[in-house]
C-alpha cells in the first residue's frame, strides 16, 4: 500500500505570494491532518479534515486554509506568505477522525519564504 | 492547555546500549499517547501508539509504558544500533482532538 504522499517537496516563495500544498493520504484513509514544523515552535496541528469538512483547528491566522475533496486527497493554502512561514509542512492521514486512530505522517513539504 | 516535554533533549551513547526517553504531560486526561522517529529533514514514523486504558506497547526492541496519573511515558529502545539514531517526539490527544506534541529527544548512537 502507497503512503501518504505530498507535492511540492521543496518550494521556494516571495513574501506576499501565495502557496498550495498537496497531500494524497493511505488509500483507504478518509482523515487528512496538517501540520507546521519550525525549529523554534517544534511541530504544532493546523486543521484536520474527515469527510470534506474541517473538524478541528489549531491557533494559526486565518491566511491559513485548507479543503478536503471526496476522493480524501487535501490542499493547504497560505495567503500573503510570511518570512515566519517558513517550515516543513506535514500532513498526516488516518482511517477515521480523532485520536482513536494512528496516524500516518508524509514526507513534508518544505516551504521557504524570501 | 496541554503542555508535553521530553526529556533529554539530546542524547548520544554507544552501540548496544539500552535507552529510556522520557516524555511527561500536564493534562492527565488523554485519549492516547503516540511515540514517533523522525529522520533528519523528512516526515514522522510512527513507533508505538498507546490507548489511555492500556499502559504499555511493544514493537521489537520498542516498549512504550503510559501512566496516565502521573502524566508520564517512556518510551525504552534495547540494544541501540546505529540505524536508531533520529528524533523521537512524543505526542499526546485529549479532549480536543488535538494532538500536542513535545519538542523531541535527538538520539544518536555511534558505532
Amino acid at each position: 500500500k502507497a503512503g501518504v504522499t505530498q507535492t511540492p517537496r521543496y518550494l521556494i516563495k516571495t513574501r506576499g505570494q501565495q502557496v498550495t500544498l498537496s497531500c494524497s493520504p493511505i488509500s483507504g484513509h478518509r482523515s487528512v491532518s496538517w501540520y507546521q514544523q519550525t525549529p523554534g515552535q517544534g511541530l504544532q496541528f493546523l486543521f484536520e479534515y474527515f469527510s470534506e469538512t474541517q473538524r478541528n483547528k489549531g491557533n494559526f491566522p486565518g491566511r491559513f486554509s485548507g479543503r478536503q475533496f471526496s476522493n480524501s486527497r487535501s490542499e493547504m493554502n497560505v495567503s500573503t506568505l510570511e518570512l515566519g512561514d517558513s517550515a516543513l509542512y506535514l500532513c498526516a492521514s488516518s482511517l477515521g477522525q480523532g485520536p482513536a486512530y494512528e496516524q500516518y505522517f508524509g514526507p513534508g513539504t518544505r516551504l521557504t519564504v524570501t | 492547555k496541554q503542555e508535553v516535554t521530553q526529556i533529554p533533549a539530546a542524547l548520544s551513547v554507544p552501540e548496544g546500549e539500552n535507552l529510556v526517553l522520557n516524555c511527561s504531560f500536564t493534562d492527565s486526561a488523554i485519549y492516547n499517547l503516540q511515540w514517533f522517529r523522525q529522520d533528519p529533514g523528512k516526515g514522522l514514523t510512527s513507533l508505538l501508539l498507546i490507548q489511555s486504558s492500556q499502559r504499555e506497547q511493544t514493537s521489537g526492541r520498542l516498549n512504550a509504558s503510559l501512566d496516565k496519573s502521573s502524566g508520564r511515558s517512556t518510551l525504552y529502545i534495547a540494544a541501540s544500533q546505529p540505524g536508531d539514531s533520529a528524533t523521537y517526539l512524543c505526542a499526546v490527544s485529549g479532549g480536543s482532538y488535538i494532538p500536542t506534541f513535545g519538542r523531541g529527544t535527538s538520539l544518536i548512537v555511534h558505532p
